[in-house]
């Protein structure tokens, strides 16, 4: 049982390239979340996906697209990547709403 | 607009010294609140939540919870820190109006001196 995995775990892009960043979860949640981490303000919900075939905007959508594939897999996809976008992301997931959320162990992506 | 304010951003103790880490948050309605912890080099895990109930709330490692809802707080304690307890702590909110989103607060660092 390995939880949530995302890959890669790190990734250094040049500004205007795409890179999908993938999530999957063995716990059979309903629930799928991308978070990005900054310094000093905390998780930032990107996108959600409350169930199979769902997603739903979170604070800060503007540059990132998601893709729900499944039960097991969230990903999340930067199309033209900008130096704002340097981040650490990670992915959640949970049974049900509102409930504990388990959190993959993130992609640290740099944006030249 | 909700919102999650943990006051301190970077706190440091000697071990066996007593925490307690400030979160306030924003919003009128029903609110369910958690604390996370990350370690260095870890991912976010749940430290204590709550839902309903018994506003004081134990979680795991000795660490407890306050709701008091008057005052919009939900303030983190341990009687006696360790120097394992040297993480990164957030403070969440889920508003029952708030389909699908946990606010979190900024974070406060804690360091435990050995």
């Amino acid at each position: 049982n390995a939880g949530v995995t995302q890959t890669p775990k790190f990734q250094v892009l040049k500004t205007g390239q795409s890179m999908t960043l993938q999530c999957a979860q063995d716990m059979n949640h309903n629930s799928m979340y991308w978070y990005r981490q900054d310094p000093g303000m905390g998780l930032r919900l990107i996108y959600y996906s409350a169930s199979e075939g769902t997603t739903d905007k979170g604070e800060v959508p503007n540059g990132y697209n998601v893709s729900r594939l499944n039960k097991r897999e969230f990903s999340l996809r930067l199309e033209s990547a900008a130096p704002s976008q340097t981040s650490v992301y990670f992915c959640a997931s949970s049974e049900e709403r509102p409930d504990t959320q388990y959190f993959g162990p993130g992609t640290r992506l740099t944006v030249l | 607009a909700q919102s999650v304010s943990q006051h301190n951003h970077h706190v440091i103790l000697s071990e066996a010294a007593s925490l307690e880490l400030g979160c306030n948050y924003s919003y009128g309605g029903t609110v369910n609140l958690f604390w996370y912890v990350q370690y260095p080099g870890q991912h976010l895990q749940l430290l204590l939540k709550y839902f309903s109930g018994d506003p004081l709330v134990k979680g795991i490692k000795g660490f407890e919870a306050e709701f008091i809802k008057s005052k919009f707080s939900f303030n983190l304690r341990k009687p006696s820190v360790q120097w394992s307890d040297t993480a990164e702590y957030f403070c969440a909110i889920y508003g029952s109006s708030n389909t699908g989103k946990l606010i979190f607060g900024q974070g406060t660092t804690l360091q435990v001196k050995p």
